[in-house]
């Protein structure tokens, strides 16, 4: 069975630093990856996916994620912040067991990010 | 775009009545999904339907059941709704193909007094 660990339920970074928010998974087969956003009192927004055609993807606003196979990770960056990302993000791993389970996704604890001006 | 609409965006019910929390998408998607969020434990799958009249286990179904009668509807039903089922609950849908990410609906937060 796949998981997700996203270390740091909280991050702040002030306007126009770096952002990193941290995602690592656990997987038996090849994992397909997303990360989401959630802005207050919305639902998920998607900001990009892996699927194994390219290591780095870049998504919307800016953001962008490194898969590395050797450490299990799929990090979220973005070089300068913006008081608009603040928002709370999620890492997900598919379900790739095959059948009925096509299209699940298994979600991390999430991890808000508190933007300073 | 896929819009994905839940009925209520706040919801108060007082506790042992039965409550619906309905979802509906317009992109002919046959995976639907009903999670639960709440703080510091990310989302938890509560049920999701892989076709008309056909659904599955998540990872915390007691107390909880769906029906789904029309593909484009998916409901989440509170048998007797309890405090601990105060929570924001979100519906999702997408293809059953791999990397097909879950559109989301905006949720609903439900308190159950």
């Amino acid at each position: 069975a796949q998981s997700v660990t996203q270390l740091g339920s909280h991050v702040s970074v002030s306007e126009g630093a770096l952002v990193l928010l941290r995602c690592n998974y656990s997987s038996s087969v090849p994992p397909y990856l997303f990360w989401y956003v959630q802005y207050p009192n919305q639902g998920l927004q998607l900001l990009l996916k892996y699927t194994s055609a390219a290591t780095l993807v870049k998504g919307i606003n800016g953001f962008e994620a490194e898969f590395k196979k050797s450490e299990t990770s799929f990090h979220l960056t973005k070089p300068s912040a913006h008081m608009s990302d603040a928002a709370e993000y999620f890492c997900a791993v598919s379900d790739s067991a095959g059948g009925t389970s096509y299209g699940k996704l298994t979600f991390g604890q999430g991890t808000i990010l508190t933007v300073h001006p | 775009d896929v819009k994905v609409t839940q009925s209520s965006r706040y919801l108060v019910k007082r506790t042992g009545e039965k409550v619906f929390l309905e979802c509906v998408q317009d992109m002919d998607h046959e995976n639907m999904f009903w999670y639960r969020q709440d703080p510091g434990l990310g989302l938890r799958l509560i049920y999701f339907s892989y076709d008309v009249k056909m659904k599955e286990k998540g990872d915390i179904p007691e107390g909880y059941s769906v029906s789904r009668e029309k593909k484009e509807r998916f409901s989440l039903i509170l048998e007797s709704a309890s405090t601990n089922q105060t929570s924001m609950y979100l519906c999702a849908s997408n293809r059953p193909i791999f990397v097909q990410p879950q559109h989301f609906g905006d949720g609903t937060r439900l308190s159950i007094l």
